[in-house]
């Protein structure tokens, strides 16, 4: 069965601090790959996503991830985090089969930014 | 665009009562649908898959007849809660997908809090 790991649990950074959070899967197939991201008392709102093509993909908001296929990893990285980015981010996962579209997500991880 | 509402954001109900979640697509049509629920400081699970106009599919260890899915129309599916007890007291999300390609962005609603009594 797919399953979703997500490292971190939560992660305190001061502004200005650089990012990253791991994501790890299991599913020896095609994936299709998203970072969701629920601001406190808000939906969950799509950061990024990877279907196909190059690895490392931008986001909103300055965020971006990279595909690492041998290391079936998806991390997110900021280069230089702000207050507002205070949230809960979920890595999600789906099989990418036509047969299927379920969403597979991690446990995610709490990130405080601190002034 | 691509906005999805939830009714009711939060309810509180007594023990042994069904208690009915809608989900809407507010902008465009959604011919799938998903229910998630969240426990909290823990991830979403999935629990069903709603496609509008057939039977939905529940995950497993997900009851069927406990956890009712109606998709009637591409804007709305709703999900009820039967003979609710505390330990269904949950978030509930739904999500929705619109027509197209299988790899189309599910959009979020914002959730509803159940609180059994």
């Amino acid at each position: 069965a797919q399953s979703v790991s997500q490292h971190n649990h939560h992660v305190i950074l001061s502004e200005a601090a650089s990012l990253e959070l791991g994501c790890n899967y299991s599913y020896g197939g095609t994936v299709n790959l998203f970072w969701y991201v629920q601001y406190p008392g808000q939906h969950l709102q799509l950061l990024l996503k990877y279907f196909s093509g190059d690895p490392l993909v931008k986001g909103i908001k300055g965020f971006e991830a990279e595909f690492i296929k041998s290391k079936f990893s998806f991390n997110l990285r900021k280069p230089s985090v702000q207050w507002s980015d205070t949230a809960e981010y979920f890595c999600a996962v789906n099989a990418g089969s036509y047969n299927t579209d379920k969403l597979i997500f991690g446990t995610g991880t709490r990130l405080q930014v601190f002034p | 665009g691509a906005v999805v509402s939830q009714h009711p954001s939060w309810v509180i109900c007594k023990s042994g009562t069904s208690v009915k979640i809608e989900c809407r697509s507010l902008d465009f049509q959604a011919t799938t649908m998903f229910w998630y629920r969240q426990f909290p400081k823990q991830s979403l699970m999935l629990m069903a898959t709603s496609n509008e106009g057939s039977k939905a599919t529940h995950e497993q260890g997900v009851e069927k007849d406990k956890f009712l899915i109606n998709h009637a129309s591409l804007t709305l599916s709703t999900l009820t809660v039967t003979s609710a007890h505390p330990e269904d007291s949950s978030f509930y999300i739904c999500s929705a997908r619109g027509p197209g390609r299988v790899r189309e962005t599910q959009y979020f609603g914002p959730g509803t809090r159940l609180l059994v009594l």
